[in-house]
C-alpha cells in the first residue's frame, strides 16, 4: 500500500478562521513533508518531519504551525492566512529518515484551500 | 546558477515519438535523483530513481551525466497517456530538497 491520504480535499477559509489539515500514512515511512503549490509552479518544500522530529522548517511564516502527533500522521495547522496563500498543499513520505529529506516521495492527493 | 534547471517547454510530440529533456543541477553533492509526473490539477508521482549512471523502465530511460551536472529523461514511443508535466529532483542526502520547475509533455495523436 503506497498511499497517502489528506483531508479535507478541498477546503475554503476566512483570514480570521482557524482550520487544520491532516495526513495520514501507513508504510511505516520515517519522513514526512509538508510543500504549497501554486499554479504552473512546483512543490515549494515547507516543512520536513524525521522521526517525528521537525528537520527542516523552510522560514515559512508562523500561521502556518506542523504538528506530528505520531509516525502515521502530520497536521498543518492554519490560522490567520493571508489571500496570497491559497495553494495547493501536498503531503508527502518517505521511508528514509533523513534530516534534509529523501527525493523518493510518496504524494497525497493535497487539499486545494482559498482563503477569502 | 539556478538549483535546478528544466527547459519548461511545452515539448509538442506526435504519437510514437521518441523525446528526451534536461534537467542541470547545481549542487555537485547530489548522489540520487528523481523523476516525477503531475498530471494537471493532481500531486507529483514518482515515474524513475537513479542511483548510479542511469535507469532504465519499459519505455523510459534516464541518463546521469555527473561531469556536466545533467540528468536526461527519454521517452520512447510517446503514449497519449505521457501528457504530463515531469519535474526532476537531486538529492543530496541532508540539504532541503528543490523540484525543477518541470517541463510540459504534449503527446498529439
Amino acid at each position: 500500500d503506497t498511499e497517502v491520504t489528506q483531508t479535507p480535499k478541498h477546503l475554503v477559509m476566512g483570514m480570521t478562521n482557524k482550520k487544520s489539515l491532516k495526513c495520514e500514512q501507513h508504510m511505516g515511512h520515517r519522513a514526512m513533508y509538508w510543500y504549497k503549490q501554486k499554479a504552473k509552479k512546483p512543490p515549494e518544500l515547507m516543512f520536513v518531519y524525521s522521526y517525528e522530529k521537525l528537520s527542516i522548517n523552510e522560514s515559512v511564516p508562523s500561521r502556518f504551525s506542523p504538528e506530528c502527533p505520531n509516525s502515521s500522521l502530520l497536521n498543518l495547522h492554519l490560522h490567520a492566512l493571508q489571500p496570497e496563500d491559497s495553494a495547493l498543499y501536498l503531503c508527502a513520505s518517505s521511508a528514509a529518515g533523513l534530516a534534509g529529506g529523501s527525493g523518493e516521495q510518496y504524494f497525497g492527493p493535497g487539499t486545494r484551500l482559498t482563503v477569502t | 546558477r539556478k538549483e535546478v534547471e528544466q527547459d519548461p517547454g511545452p515539448f509538442n510530440v506526435p504519437e510514437g515519438a521518441t523525446v528526451a529533456f534536461n534537467c542541470t543541477y547545481s549542487n555537485s553533492a547530489s548522489q540520487s535523483f528523481f523523476w516525477y509526473r503531475q498530471d494537471c490539477r493532481k500531486e507529483p508521482k514518482l515515474l524513475m530513481s537513479v542511483y548510479s549512471s542511469g535507469n532504465e523502465d519499459g519505455r523510459f530511460t534516464a541518463q546521469l551525466n555527473r561531469a556536466s551536472q545533467y540528468i536526461s529523461l527519454l521517452i520512447r514511443d510517446s503514449k497519449l497517456s505521457d501528457s504530463a508535466t515531469y519535474l526532476c529532483v537531486p538529492d543530496s542526502g541532508n540539504t532541503p530538497l528543490v523540484f525543477g520547475k518541470g517541463t510540459r509533455l504534449s503527446v498529439i495523436a
